[in-house]
């Protein structure tokens, strides 16, 4: 696609749910990242791949948090049993390499945990 | 520990010219890279360092010196548009991006 693309946009979920986010990178590019973001703050790192395979997963708060990327491309991001605290802007971002390139953020998902 | 210090938020007039300041201190430095966010949205690409000095790309200017853990970034001829967050971030010696908070800069005309 033209560019990362995140799904959902928003969700909002009870506590103890379970969610997946979805991220779609741009085609071609080999690292895809996961981060979060809270209100006033920078992304907070949660997971690197390179390929299919978590390169990087240190962190992942707990293991609430999974995510995956079957096939090198879109990457799905699982939270179980969700928590208030879980609530923020979830981003993925994708790049050519890993480091002292370019990442591409897509534009997040909003989530919200009652 | 790993640290990106800039400053919270910062003001400044159309027309105008500002200077965000970025100091790190991170276990091995591999280049540093300035995002612009407006609210609401995704952090979007504007410089990258990996050597001293400045880089210029129109009315944006990006400084490094790695012997002093420190960065800027300069914006000349302020347009409203400007308003946002610019967030510094830093590749570690794992190639790892270590984030500041941001800076939130306020146009005024």
């Amino acid at each position: 696609g033209a560019g990362v693309s995140q799904t959902p946009s928003n969700k909002v979920t009870e506590k103890g749910k379970y969610v997946e986010l979805r991220c779609d990178p741009i085609s071609g590019h080999t690292a895809l990242y996961w981060y979060r973001q809270s209100l006033g703050q920078g992304p907070e790192f949660l997971i690197y791949f390179q390929g299919t395979g978590a390169a990087d997963d240190s962190g992942l708060p707990n293991d609430r948090f999974f995510a995956v990327r079957p096939e090198g491309s879109v990457s799905t991001l699982k939270i179980q049993r969700t928590e208030r605290g879980d609530s923020a802007v979830y981003l993925c971002a994708s790049s050519l390499g890993h480091g002292g390139t370019e990442a591409f953020f897509g534009q997040g998902t909003r989530l919200t945990v009652v | 520990g790993q640290n990106i210090d800039q400053p919270t938020e910062m003001t400044a007039t159309e027309g105008a010219i500002v200077q965000i300041n970025c100091t790190y201190q991170t276990s091995g430095f591999n280049g540093l890279f300035w995002y612009q966010q407006h609210a609401g949205e995704a952090p979007t690409f504007l410089s990258y360092n990996v050597l001293d000095g400045l880089e210029e790309k129109g009315r944006f200017s990006s400084f490094l010196s790695r012997s002093k853990g420190y960065s800027y970034l300069l914006l000349k001829e302020l347009q409203m548009k400007d308003s946002a967050s610019y967030l510094c971030a830093v590749t570690d010696s794992n190639y790892q991006l270590i984030w500041g908070a941001g800076t939130k800069l306020i146009i005024k005309p």
